[in-house]
């Protein structure tokens, strides 16, 4: 049973260019969560997606960030416009239901965003 | 959420038991007390939660002071690999946005040989 699943593991890009971040979430798992880890600082709650739908975007950047986790395929993190302070982990968590009391999150490897 | 409080790092022996504290002396009556780590280059791990009672599993064993106010994972005997960063985390049990696990600076464990 596959763990959540995140690609690219590194990804580079130049200002101005736009970073696409895939997940995958565990088999069975319909909740996905995106978190950032800036360097040197705690893991950050970003946005919460069901398929097809987002829950919660407040930690998400009103300008250039948006998501989607769409009825088939991988759940999308997309930055437009990259600029050198979205430099970061970001990471993918999943869960089977809306995460509560007993249910603990799953997290991917994470992806590495470079911003030369 | 409860702020928490822990040192920024701890060295232990490998095959000694690790003692990880923390101070959350604001917590509330309805929050629990999670434990994720996370190892270099890794996604966070959970590791164990509780509210009050004293909780053991297979890689951990978190013990919460009558109060509330502080806690101690334990790993029972540390191996290298248990090298990591472990955050506490205070969240709400049940309703609300309890996804929004927000972690601190954690506490960076170094297990030496």
């Amino acid at each position: 049973n596959a763990g959540v699943m995140q690609n690219p593991r590194h990804l580079v890009r130049r200002r101005g260019q736009e970073a696409r971040l895939r997940c995958s979430p565990m088999k069975g798992h319909s909740h996905v969560y995106w978190y950032r880890q800036l360097p040197e600082e705690g893991l950050k709650f970003m946005v919460y997606l069901q398929k097809e739908n987002i829950i919660d975007e407040s930690g998400m950047p009103k300008e250039r960030f948006s998501a989607e986790f769409p009825k088939e395929g991988p759940s999308i993190l997309r930055i437009q416009q990259v600029v050198r302070g979205d430099s970061a982990a970001y990471f993918c968590a999943s869960s089977p239901i809306r995460i509560s009391t007993n249910e603990k999150l799953f997290f991917g490897s994470g992806t590495q965003l470079s911003v030369l | 959420d409860a702020k928490t409080t822990q040192p920024p790092s701890m060295d232990c022996a490998e095959g000694r038991a690790a003692n990880l504290p923390c101070n959350h002396s604001t917590i509330s009556g309805n929050e629990y007390v999670y434990w994720y780590r996370q190892i270099h280059s890794q996604g966070p791990q959970y590791i164990i939660h509780g509210l009050k009672n004293n909780e053991t599993n297979e890689m951990a064993s978190l013990i919460i002071t009558e109060d509330r106010k502080s806690s101690t994972l334990i790993l029972p005997h540390a191996t290298l690999r248990d090298t990591a960063v472990y955050y506490c985390i205070v969240r709400l049990y049940s309703g609300g946005s309890n996804y929004k696990l927000t972690f601190g600076k954690g506490t960076l464990l170094t297990v030496n040989p």
